[in-house]
């Protein structure tokens, strides 16, 4: 079955340290996306990708970096200047065209130790 | 400024009893719209969508949704909760016909409880 595959499901980070989310889709979709939850906060986009080798910030992008080297994956690094990372993190991907569904991962939790 | 809002926080409905759960957005022009769910720790599952054409649509597990221009709101109802149903929505908003991106906003949730 097609979907969208991120990994680890919890991950925990030292202060100062980087950490990296991974992101697979099989769906063959053209844009990808990545998004914070906080609680009472909805979804809030941290950076999103049309096509591979191409991106855009989104609205919360400091202290984020990301690549989209090839189609199927978009990982998503969270540096040490990313002052207050704990937070479950969903990746999503479509179609590039408006009005197409966003299809969700399960999200990874991060904490910091 | 574009927005989505959720006015209730939280909602329980006892099991049986009829479910609306408020959307109303902000945007340029006339936008798609979206009600996702999503169970805890779990990514967001698809409902319902609106583009154009009848303002009733209808989605899976038996929800429904009235898209009103004129109140700007794309409410979700659903006749008979079931317990199941017992998860946090959200409603969406992205670009309409043409729009360049499929950047969606989104709303900051609305957690249903569900009696028994």
């Amino acid at each position: 079955d097609g979907g969208i595959t991120q990994s680890p499901k919890y991950l925990f980070r030292k202060e100062g340290q980087n950490v990296t989310l991974s992101c697979e889709q099989n769906l063959n979709h053209d844009a990808m996306y990545w998004y914070r939850q906080d609680p009472g906060q909805g979804l809030r986009l941290i950076y999103y990708s049309q096509i591979v080798n191409d991106f855009q910030k989104g609205d919360i992008a400091e202290g984020y970096s990301v690549s989209r080297e090839k189609k199927e994956s978009f990982p998503l690094t969270v540096t040490s200047a990313q002052k207050n990372p704990t937070a479950f993190y969903l990746c999503a991907s479509s179609m590039p065209y408006s009005g197409q569904p966003q299809h969700f991962g399960d999200g990874t939790r991060l904490s910091i130790l | 400024a574009q927005s989505v809002t959720q006015p209730d926080i939280h909602i329980t409905v006892s099991e049986g009893a009829s479910l609306e759960l408020r959307c109303n957005y902000s945007y340029g022009a006339t936008p798609y719209l979206f009600w996702y769910v999503q169970s805890p720790g779990q990514g967001l599952q698809l409902l319902l969508k609106y583009f154009s054409g009848d303002t009733l649509v209808q989605g899976i597990k038996g929800f429904e949704a009235e898209f009103k221009r004129s109140q700007s709101s794309f409410n979700l109802r659903k006749p008979s909760v079931h317990w199941s149903d017992a998860a946090e929505y959200f409603c969406a908003v992205g670009p309409g016909y043409g729009g360049a991106t499929n950047k969606l906003i989104f709303g900051t949730g609305t957690l249903l409880a569900v009696q028994p």
